[in-house]
C-alpha cells in the first residue's frame, strides 16, 4: 500500500510555532503536497515539494527529505485561524494520483 | 477566474433517484477529478479525466458514472445510491496531471441518500 502517517490531533498557542511530521512510503514518489482544510470546506493548497529541502511561504514552511519518506509543514506566528486539518498528499508516479493522509486536526489556543 | 465550482451544494436523494453533480473551471486546466470524503476523513479519489479521457477509476461501484462532456465541465451522474455513499463529493483541476501541478478543489456537494 501507500500509507502515509501524520498525527491525528496537535494543539498549540496562539503566536507559536507548530511542526506537523508526514511520512510516505518512498516506492513511485513523484511529488508532496501540503494542504489546509476548514471544517465544512474545500482543501486549500499550502505547499509542493519534490526535491530535498526546505521551502518557505510567508508563515509556513515544508520541507521533504525523500531518501527518507519524511515531510514536516511548520506553521509560525500561529493566528486562531489556523484551527484546522493539515493534510499531507503525496503523488505517486504519474497519471495525478494523489493520496492523502489522515490529517492533522490542529486547535489553536489562546 | 481562478476557482472551481459546484453545483449543487447539498443534495437529498432516495435510493431510487437519479440525480446529478456539476463542476466547472474555466481555468484552461486539462485535468478534472472526482473525489469522495466522509466526515473527519480524508478525500479518497474517485476519478481522474485528463484532456477529456478517464484516465483513472478507482475501482468505483457503477452506480457512480463520470462524464467529461468538454474540458471545462466535469459531471458525476448517481443512480441507485446507498446510505453509505452519504459524503461530501470535491470535484478538482489541475493544469495537467504531471508532477507539480498543484490540485484546486472546489466546495463540494454534500450528499445525503436516504
Amino acid at each position: 500500500g501507500q500509507n502515509i502517517d501524520q498525527p491525528t490531533e496537535m494543539t498549540a498557542t496562539e503566536g507559536a510555532i507548530v511542526q506537523i511530521n508526514c511520512t510516505y512510503q518512498t516506492s513511485g514518489f513523484n511529488g508532496l503536497f501540503w494542504y489546509q482544510q476548514h471544517a465544512g470546506e474545500a482543501p486549500t493548497f499550502l505547499s509542493y515539494n519534490v526535491l530535498d529541502g526546505l521551502e518557505e511561504k510567508g508563515r509556513f514552511s515544508s520541507f521533504l527529505s525523500r531518501s527518507k519518506g519524511y515531510s514536516y509543514l511548520l506553521l509560525k506566528e500561529l493566528q486562531m485561524k489556523d484551527s484546522a486539518s493539515y493534510l499531507c498528499a503525496v503523488l505517486y508516479n504519474q497519471g495525478g494520483k494523489l493520496i492523502f493522509g489522515q490529517g492533522t486536526e490542529l486547535s489553536v489556543k489562546p | 477566474d481562478t476557482e472551481v465550482t459546484q453545483t449543487p451544494k447539498h443534495l437529498v436523494m432516495g435510493m431510487t433517484n437519479k440525480k446529478s453533480l456539476k463542476c466547472e473551471q474555466h481555468m484552461g486546466h486539462r485535468a478534472m477529478y472526482w473525489y469522495k470524503q466522509k466526515a473527519k476523513k480524508p478525500p479518497e479519489l474517485m476519478f481522474v479525466y485528463s484532456y477529456e479521457k478517464l484516465s483513472i477509476n478507482e475501482s468505483v461501484p457503477s452506480r457512480f458514472s463520470p462524464e467529461c462532456p468538454n474540458s471545462s465541465l466535469l459531471n458525476l451522474h448517481l443512480h441507485a445510491l446507498q446510505p453509505e455513499d452519504s459524503a461530501l463529493y470535491l470535484c478538482a483541476s489541475s493544469l495537467g496531471t504531471a508532477a507539480g501541478n498543484e490540485q484546486f478543489f472546489g466546495p463540494g456537494t454534500r450528499l445525503t441518500v436516504l
